[in-house]
C-alpha cells in the first residue's frame, strides 16, 4: 500500500549544488507530475510526463530536468541550485488525471 | 483559457458554524472537478469528485455550470478540519490547482 514515494523527506543544498528528488509509483499509472508549493503560490506544476519515454514543460520548468526512467519512476534533478528553489516539492501520479491524483509525502528542500 | 479560482486565501470559522469554500474554474469543455485537502505537514489527499457525487467527512461540494462553480460546503465545521484546501480541474493531461484557502477552525 505503498503509493508515491519521494526521497529525500528533508535536504539542504548550498547555492550551484546539484541534486536529483527520486520519485516512484506502485499503481501502474501512466501520468506522473512534478509540482512545487510555495506559500501563496498554491500547487506549480514543474514537468509532467503524460506516459513512460515522454516528458512535457509545465508552468515553472526553468533550473530543473527530468527522467522518466519507466513507467514506476520520475526523476526531478536541479543542476545548480539557486535560494528561489528552496520549496516544498511534491510529487503525483494518476491515471490520465480522470480519477485525481495520488500525490507522494513532499521533499522539503532548502537551498543556501 | 482554464483557471481554477479560490478567491479566500485564509477563511476562519467558529466551530459548529457552517463552512463553504468558493471555488470558480474556466474551461471550454465538460469540466472535472476535485478538491484536495492537506492537513498540517502532510500530503495532499482528494477530498472528493464532483463526478462521483460524495460526501467525504461531512463535506460536499456541487458543479454549478452556469456560475463556473465548485463550493466546497460542510453544515457544522470542526476543529480537525482545520487544512489547506486545494481545488482542482482536469485539463486533459494535468489537472490545474487553484492556489488554495487556508481554513482556521476557531474554537
Amino acid at each position: 500500500n505503498a503509493g508515491v514515494t519521494q526521497t529525500p523527506k528533508f535536504q539542504v543544498l548550498k547555492t550551484g549544488q546539484s541534486m536529483t528528488l527520486q520519485c516512484a509509483q506502485d499503481m501502474n499509472h501512466n501520468s506522473m507530475y512534478w509540482y512545487r508549493q510555495d506559500p501563496g503560490m498554491g500547487l506549480r506544476l514543474i514537468y509532467y510526463s503524460a506516459s513512460e519515454g515522454t516528458t512535457d514543460k509545465g508552468e515553472v520548468p526553468n533550473g530543473y530536468n527530468v527522467s522518466r526512467l519507466n513507467k514506476r519512476e520520475f526523476s526531478l534533478r536541479l543542476e545548480s541550485a539557486a535560494p528561489s528553489q528552496t520549496s516544498v516539492y511534491f510529487c503525483a501520479s494518476s491515471e490520465q488525471g480522470k480519477y485525481g491524483y495520488t500525490f507522494g509525502s513532499g521533499t522539503r528542500l532548502t537551498v543556501v | 483559457a482554464q483557471r481554477v479560482t479560490q478567491p479566500e486565501k485564509l477563511l476562519s470559522v467558529f466551530k459548529g458554524a457552517p463552512v463553504e469554500l468558493k471555488c470558480n474554474y474556466s474551461y471550454s469543455g465538460s469540466p472535472e472537478l476535485f478538491w484536495y485537502v492537506q492537513y498540517s505537514r502532510q500530503r495532499l489527499q482528494l477530498l472528493l469528485r464532483h463526478i462521483s457525487r460524495e460526501s467525504i467527512k461531512g463535506f460536499t461540494a456541487d458543479l454549478n455550470k452556469g456560475e463556473t462553480s465548485f463550493h466546497l460546503k460542510k453544515p457544522f465545521a470542526q476543529e480537525e478540519d482545520s487544512a489547506m484546501y486545494y481545488c482542482a480541474l482536469n485539463g486533459g493531461d494535468k489537472i490545474i490547482f487553484g492556489k488554495g484557502t487556508r481554513l482556521h477552525i476557531l474554537p
